[in-house]
C-alpha cells in the first residue's frame, strides 16, 4: 500500500535556487494538502487543493507554488529558496473534509536552505 | 478562525505511568477532533479522533473525549510503554473549512 509518497527525503538548496517537491498519492482522494514543520510550531498550511485544477492558498504561501493537474499529483515549487524555508515539508491528502477528514501524510522531506 | 493549543512538551514518563496531553481549541461552527502521533523520522499517522460531542475516541490504549462546554479534547493513556515515544499533535478541522489546524505538537518519551 502506497498511500502517500514524497521526494526527495532529504535536500539541500542554496539560497536562490529553485526545487519542485514531488507529492503522489493512490488513494483516489479528491483533498491533498502541502504543510510546513518548524520546530515547537507544529504543522502550517502552505497550499492545498480540493481538485484536479483547483488550488488555494493556505496560511503560508509566500513563496510557493503549487499545481494539480491530475488527481494523483501534487507539486510543491519553491523558485527562489530563502533560509526561511528550512523546514520539513508533508504532503497529505483525504477523501472528503470535516468529520470524514481522516488525512495520510508522506513520510516528509526535510529541506535545508543554506 | 479556528485554532488548537497543545500543552508544551517535552514530556518525560516511566514506563507503565499514566499520561495526559492537553488539547484545547477554539472553532467556529462544529469541529471534529483528532491526534495524530507521529513516530521518529515518519509522517503523521491517525491515532483517534472524536466528530461530536460527548464522544470519546479510543485506539491503542489512548483515549480522548471530545468536551464541547470545556472547548477540550486531551489525550489520555492509562500505562505507557516505551514504543509510545513519538510527538502527538491535537488536530481539528470543521466540514466549511477545507485545512486541518494543528496544535504544536507534544514530544513524549517513555523511559523503561
Amino acid at each position: 500500500n502506497a498511500g502517500v509518497t514524497q521526494t526527495p527525503k532529504f535536500r539541500i538548496l542554496k539560497i536562490g535556487q529553485s526545487m519542485t517537491l514531488q507529492c503522489t498519492q493512490d488513494m483516489n482522494h479528491n483533498y491533498m494538502y502541502w504543510y510546513r514543520q518548524d520546530p515547537g510550531m507544529g504543522l502550517k498550511l502552505i497550499y492545498y487543493s480540493v481538485g484536479a485544477g483547483i488550488t488555494d492558498k493556505g496560511e503560508v504561501p509566500n513563496g510557493y507554488n503549487v499545481s494539480r493537474s491530475t488527481t494523483e499529483d501534487f507539486p510543491l515549487r519553491l523558485e527562489l529558496a530563502a533560509p526561511s524555508q528550512t523546514s520539513v515539508y508533508f504532503c497529505a491528502s483525504s477523501r472528503d473534509r470535516g468529520s470524514n477528514t481522516e488525512a495520510f501524510f508522506g513520510q516528509g522531506t526535510r529541506l535545508t536552505v543554506v | 478562525g479556528n485554532s488548537v493549543t497543545q500543552m508544551e512538551g517535552p514530556v518525560t514518563l516511566s514506563e507503565e505511568a499514566f499520561l495526559t496531553i492537553n488539547c484545547t481549541y477554539t472553532a467556529t461552527g462544529y469541529p471534529s477532533l483528532f491526534w495524530y502521533v507521529q513516530y521518529p523520522g515518519e509522517g503523521l499517522q491517525l491515532l483517534l479522533k472524536a466528530t461530536k460531542a460527548d464522544d470519546k475516541g479510543s485506539n491503542k490504549g489512548f483515549e480522548a473525549t471530545y468536551r464541547k462546554e470545556t472547548t477540550s479534547f486531551h489525550l489520555e493513556k492509562g500505562s505507557v510503554q516505551v514504543s509510545d515515544s513519538a510527538v502527538y499533535f491535537c488536530a481539528l478541522t470543521t466540514y466549511n473549512n477545507n485545512d486541518m489546524r494543528f496544535g504544536a505538537g507534544t514530544r513524549l518519551t517513555v523511559k523503561p
